[in-house]
């Protein structure tokens, strides 16, 4: 596809579940990004990788986030162990090198029950 | 925390220039001044961007101030498509690694 697509679109857990989130980008784009939109709130910065690897994780909120991207390609957050606080829209975001401009998918819609 | 100040929202109507502010007063040099937008349940996207001078693209313009601390976008033609709510941000190009801080954006409502 021509933009970045993400799943599922929507992901309902039971609190402690394990849940996984594939972002697959816009094919040679470097650089990946994840977000996490609270209802009402700004896209806040997770974590960031070019290539395979991850340069940034400073706002990763927990030990239960876990973002990789073993071959520079799609991307997968995990998130364990979920706790109701972490119902958000999570965001993929990726960008081709010296670009200069962040395209964004549609967003996965997490609900913890 | 967010680098950038914007009002939470505003109104504008069909037809008419729509100017969102926002205030960086502690960019530094190399950033630039970024500005997205995220129509209800999509991803945020890009409008436009500019380090010092002024932009203009399909979309909308960029005017930057002399002394950078502020900037407005201009959506010439408002739109009723054009209800959203707009992000201004500030980013710096690092090969080593960088984060995108959104703050609370400005929801313009486009009425008719």
């Amino acid at each position: 596809g021509a933009g970045v697509s993400q799943s599922p679109r929507y992901k309902v857990a039971k609190r402690g579940q394990d849940v996984a989130l594939r972002c697959d980008p816009i094919s040679g784009h470097v650089s990946l990004f994840w977000y996490q939109q609270a209802l009402g709130q700004g896209p806040e910065f997770l974590t960031y990788f070019q290539n395979e690897a991850q340069l940034d994780k400073s706002g990763l909120p927990s030990d239960r986030f876990f973002a990789e991207r073993p071959e520079g390609s799609v991307s997968t957050l995990k998130i364990q162990r979920t706790q109701q606080e972490d119902s958000a829209v999570y965001l993929c975001a990726t960008e081709g090198a010296g670009a200069n401009e962040q395209f964004f998918g549609p967003g996965t819609r997490l609900t913890v029950l | 925390d967010a680098k950038t100040t914007q009002p939470p929202s505003m109104d504008c109507a069909e037809g008419r220039a729509a100017n969102l502010p926002c205030n960086h007063s502690t960019i530094s040099g190399n950033e630039y001044v970024y500005w997205y937008r995220q129509i209800h349940s999509q991803g945020p996207q890009y409008i436009i961007h500019g380090l010092k001078n002024n932009e203009t693209n399909e979309m909308a313009s960029l005017i930057i101030t002399e002394d950078r601390k502020s900037s407005t976008l201009i959506l010439p033609h408002a739109t009723l498509r054009d209800t959203a709510v707009y992000y201004c941000i500030v980013r710096v190009w690092n090969t080593g690694g960088f984060k995108t801080i959104f703050g609370a954006g400005t929801r313009l409502f486009v009425k008719a």
